[in-house]
């Protein structure tokens, strides 16, 4: 079945700074691919959203990139505020089995 | 805003003993699940219903069951704790088709001393 490896499990990065997720995943019929932000003592949100068809999405400072030929999926902040910090979970389905399988979460630290 | 409601918020018991959480959810979703998040965070799915039909259920221990009385309620009842079993329990919800959104309750923390 479908496994999805997420890297790294810590990050720490300046205010201003870039930062960069990535998922892989190994079912080449993953369809869509779901990154959700868990702020400190909060529950789990959706961040961002991509399909298959789609392959990029930007909003609230993220850019979500899916490169299907590498079936990797990336989280990228562009410039980092301290409200970014957070855990960060990807999650993927196919498209015949609704399925999710989540990441294994990366704890995000913005530092002053 | 919170659509999807867990009780209580924390739980301390005895190894042994048996714990009820609650979970309700007001979005008129078709699918309820409970996942377990360890201390490392780790997200576990641990049951999905649908319709009142179980979906999923991973390997879970026996002492571990869903328990669902109409499409809004999934409750999850655990029969004799042990050590192991404290974590953050989590209730989400959602519209049961592949592309759209989890709604996550904020949680139900067990702690068993």
């Amino acid at each position: 079945g479908e496994q999805v490896e997420q890297r790294p499990p810590h990050l720490s990065v300046r205010e201003g700074d870039s930062a960069v997720i990535t998922c892989t995943y190994t079912d080449p019929n993953s369809y869509y691919f779901f990154w959700y932000k868990q702020e400190p003592g909060a529950s789990l949100q959706l961040l961002m959203k991509v399909f298959s068809s789609t392959e990029i999405n930007e909003g609230q400072g993220f850019t979500v990139l899916l490169n299907k030929k590498d079936k990797r999926l990336s989280l990228n902040l562009t410039a980092a505020h301290p409200g970014d910090s957070a855990a960060y979970f990807c999650a993927v389905s196919e498209d015949s089995n609704y399925q999710l399988i989540w990441g294994s979460g990366t704890k995000l630290i913005i530092k002053p | 805003e919170t659509a999807v409601f867990q009780t209580p918020n924390y739980h301390v018991t005895q190894v042994g003993n048996e714990v009820s959480f609650n979970c309700k959810q007001t979005l008129g979703h078709d699918t309820m699940y409970w996942y377990k998040q360890d201390s490392k965070k780790l997200l576990k799915i641990m049951f999905s219903y649908n319709n009142k039909q179980l979906i999923v259920n991973e390997t879970v221990p026996r002492r571990f069951s869903p328990q669902s009385s109409d499409k809004a309620h999934l409750n999850l009842r655990i029969k004799s704790v042990e050590p192991e079993d404290s974590a953050v329990y989590l209730c989400a919800s959602s519209q049961g088709d592949g592309n759209t959104e989890v709604f996550f309750g904020k949680g139900t923390r067990l702690t068993v001393v």
